[in-house]
């Protein structure tokens, strides 16, 4: 199946500091989801990504896709301890079976 | 609308019981998923329904674990016998079916095998 590489594994930030996390794919993607993880929560959907290009804005998060649809970045400006978690993109495979990626545990210090 | 239900929340269990999770998902929603997490190996997809009928049963790590979806409202996974490795949070989720939709999850069941 599909399969999507995602860095960094982990990102420690001072409260107000900005945040990135990114996948990649060796392969054109149709389209990316991006999902949050609070601890000791369930992943919870945020955006789905479609054309090449995009950029969504949700608040402080802005997404990105890849004008080639082989990657795409998840970018939180100014952090607050409520973007605490772990964040993961998703990609579809051939079977509409949804592949995550390994995730980005985000911890924001006060 | 409930969200999906799992049950139990946490399960613990000794090395050769069975394990049975059961999981309700959204009323409506045709595709139903069973993932499991842990830390080494993240988030990983076990078996994929859609109508109730398993399409993609590759992710199930081998004979030992089942899953069935005897209707629209209700599925259950099984594990016979447990071991302390199959200890994991497992998820359920599910969507309408239609394209590419996003994945609802329940709250999940934490198995913890002695």
């Amino acid at each position: 199946g599909q399969q999507v590489m995602q860095i960094p594994q982990y990102q420690h930030v001072q409260e107000g500091e900005d945040f990135t996390t990114y996948c990649n794919s060796s392969t054109t993607l149709s389209n990316i989801q991006w999902y949050k993880q609070r601890p000791g929560g369930h992943p919870v959907f945020l955006i789905q990504l479609v054309k090449s290009g995009e950029v969504k804005k949700q608040k402080r998060l802005t997404f990105q896709f890849g004008e080639a649809k082989k990657n795409s970045s998840l970018h939180i400006t100014a952090t607050q301890t409520t973007d605490v978690g772990t964040y993961f993109c998703a990609v579809s495979g051939s079977a509409r079976q949804l592949t995550f990626g390994s995730g980005t545990q985000l911890t924001v210090l006060p | 609308d409930a969200g999906v239900i799992q049950s139990p929340r946490h399960e613990v269990t000794e090395m050769g019981q069975e394990v049975t999770l059961r999981c309700k998902p959204i009323s409506g929603h045709n595709s139903l998923f069973w993932y499991r997490q842990t830390m080494m190996r993240g988030l990983e997809l076990l078996i994929y329904f859609n109508n109730n009928v398993p399409i993609d049963d590759s992710g199930m790590p081998e004979d030992r674990f089942s899953a069935k979806m005897p209707n629209a409202s209700f599925s259950t996974l099984k594990i016979q016998p447990s071991e302390p490795r199959d200890s994991a949070v497992y998820f359920c989720a599910s969507n309408p079916g239609q394209g590419n939709s996003p994945l609802h999850f329940g709250n999940g069941t934490r198995l913890t095998v002695t």
